[in-house]
């Protein structure tokens, strides 16, 4: 069975700073692998995933992720958050069509 | 284009009572797919169904139904609602294959007294 780990909960950052959100997996095959954002009463949206190729990846509104298989993880950064980047942060596995999520990362930006 | 809509928004239910949460796709998705969300637990797989007629479980599929009798809608029933099940559901589409994306609705928050 897959299982996806976010070891925080919450991460506070001041504004323009820079972030990384922790994501580890746990599996025995080649898995794909995806960030979602949650905003405040929304449903999720993606930011980016990884299926094969590079190991870095770009998403949208300036995030990156990247894919370390020997470490089994998958962090997401930003160079500079903004204000607007306050959101829950879901990292994801999809095996046989099916994604498992991890619990969850809330960002809070500290003006 | 509407993507994927959930209705209703808010519902607030007795233990015991029956309903039906209503998911909708114009994307002509063959994957559909059923979440809760409970705080600190993330999004769960209740059910999914990878096409019309065809259904299976998911992660925690005690105590809801589902049924797949067109490819727009997917329907998610608690027959017997219980304090347990009061949760946010999303319902989510996509294309059928590896690694495609999946477009979630906006949500249903049920409450269960």
């Amino acid at each position: 069975a897959q299982s996806v780990t976010q070891l925080d909960s919450q991460v506070p950052v001041f504004e323009e700073a820079p972030v990384e959100l922790r994501c580890n997996y746990s599996s025995s095959v080649s898995v794909y692998l995806f960030w979602y954002v949650q905003y405040p009463n929304q449903g999720l949206q993606l930011l980016l995933k990884y299926l094969s190729g590079s190991t870095l990846v770009k998403g949208i509104n300036g995030f990156e992720a990247e894919f370390n298989k020997s470490q089994t993880s998958f962090h997401l950064r930003k160079p500079s958050v903004h204000i607007s980047d306050t959101a829950e942060y879901f990292c994801a596995v999809m095996r046989n069509e099916k994604l498992t999520f991890g619990t969850g990362t809330r960002l809070t930006i500290i003006p | 284009n509407a993507g994927v809509t959930q209705t209703p928004k808010f519902q607030v239910l007795k233990t015991g009572q029956s309903m039906t949460l209503q998911c909708a796709q114009d994307m002509n998705h063959e994957y559909m797919s059923w979440y809760r969300q409970d705080p600190g637990m993330g999004l769960r797989l209740i059910h999914y169904s990878v096409g019309a007629g065809i259904t299976d479980q998911g992660e925690v599929p005690n105590g809801y139904n589902v049924s797949r009798s067109t490819t727009e809608d997917f329907p998610l029933r608690l027959l017997s609602a219980a304090p347990s099940q009061t949760s946010v559901y999303f319902c989510a589409s996509s294309y059928r294959g590896q690694g495609n994306i999946q477009y979630f609705g906006a949500g249903t928050r049920l409450s269960v007294l």
